[in-house]
């Protein structure tokens, strides 16, 4: 079946600009995960959705960053004024959810932010 | 709170020599463990995970892992490599209980295969 799919594969904006990312998880994953994968920082967790339970927000690294997903399957992460330290690839991922009692998260192909 | 080693940043082999990529982790309890590759411009794919059980893991691609409590270790093994493995890899571990979905991973390694 289809895989986590992101959109765009690139993005080049402009500092103070604001940016969206989506991400299309696979049908049937009650989970979805952003992370952000940087030169200096690696892969870093930013958020995590689990069905209707509140979304652990505990890696967004500032305010100008959130997320949402719209009725359990689409996600959209924001990041408002954008600055260049934000230039990174955002990577998606989905699972069926720790309900499924082994969960492996599967990862998009990720969105390359540059910030100029 | 939960960490990845991974000590090695490249590795260099010959086509159909053994390969060996370190991971050594930081858990208060018995951890999930994966191993992820990613190639140039590409994702995440995932090549093997330990939840419990046998501790020597089989994956895709002839990768094996061999978790080992008593290292805090999860080694990347394969018993000859081929040149489309050239890709960076990335060893993560998954907490339980309330940190549940949030992937800690190392630094990764980037693997140069030679002709």
């Amino acid at each position: 079946g289809a895989g986590v799919s992101q959109s765009p594969s690139n993005k080049v904006t402009e500092k103070g600009k604001d940016v969206e990312l989506r991400c299309d998880p696979i049908s049937g994953h009650t989970a979805l995960y952003w992370y952000r994968q940087s030169l200096g920082q690696g892969l870093e967790f930013l958020i995590y959705f689990q069905g209707n339970s509140a979304p652990d927000k505990s890696g967004l690294p500032s305010d100008r960053f959130s997320a949402e997903r719209t009725g359990g399957s689409v996600s959209t992460l924001t990041i408002q004024r954008t600055q260049q330290e934000d230039s990174a690839v955002y990577l998606c991922a989905s699972s069926l959810g720790w309900t499924s009692g082994r969960d492996t998260q599967y990862f998009g192909p990720g969105t390359r932010l540059t910030v100029l | 709170a939960q960490s990845v080693t991974q000590p090695d940043i490249h590795i260099t082999v010959s086509e159909g020599a053994s390969l060996e990529l370190r991971c050594n982790y930081s858990y208060g309890a018995t951890p999930y463990l994966f191993w992820y590759v990613q190639s140039p411009g590409q994702g995440l794919q995932l090549l093997l995970k330990y939840f419990s059980g046998d501790t020597l893991v089989q994956g895709i691609k002839g990768f094996e892992a061999e978790f080992k409590r008593s290292q805090s270790s999860f080694n990347l093994r394969k018993p000859s490599v081929h040149w489309s493995d050239a890709a960076e890899y990335f060893c993560a571990v998954g907490a339980r209980g309330t940190s549940y979905g949030k992937l800690t991973f190392g630094q990764g390694t980037i693997l140069t295969v030679h002709p």
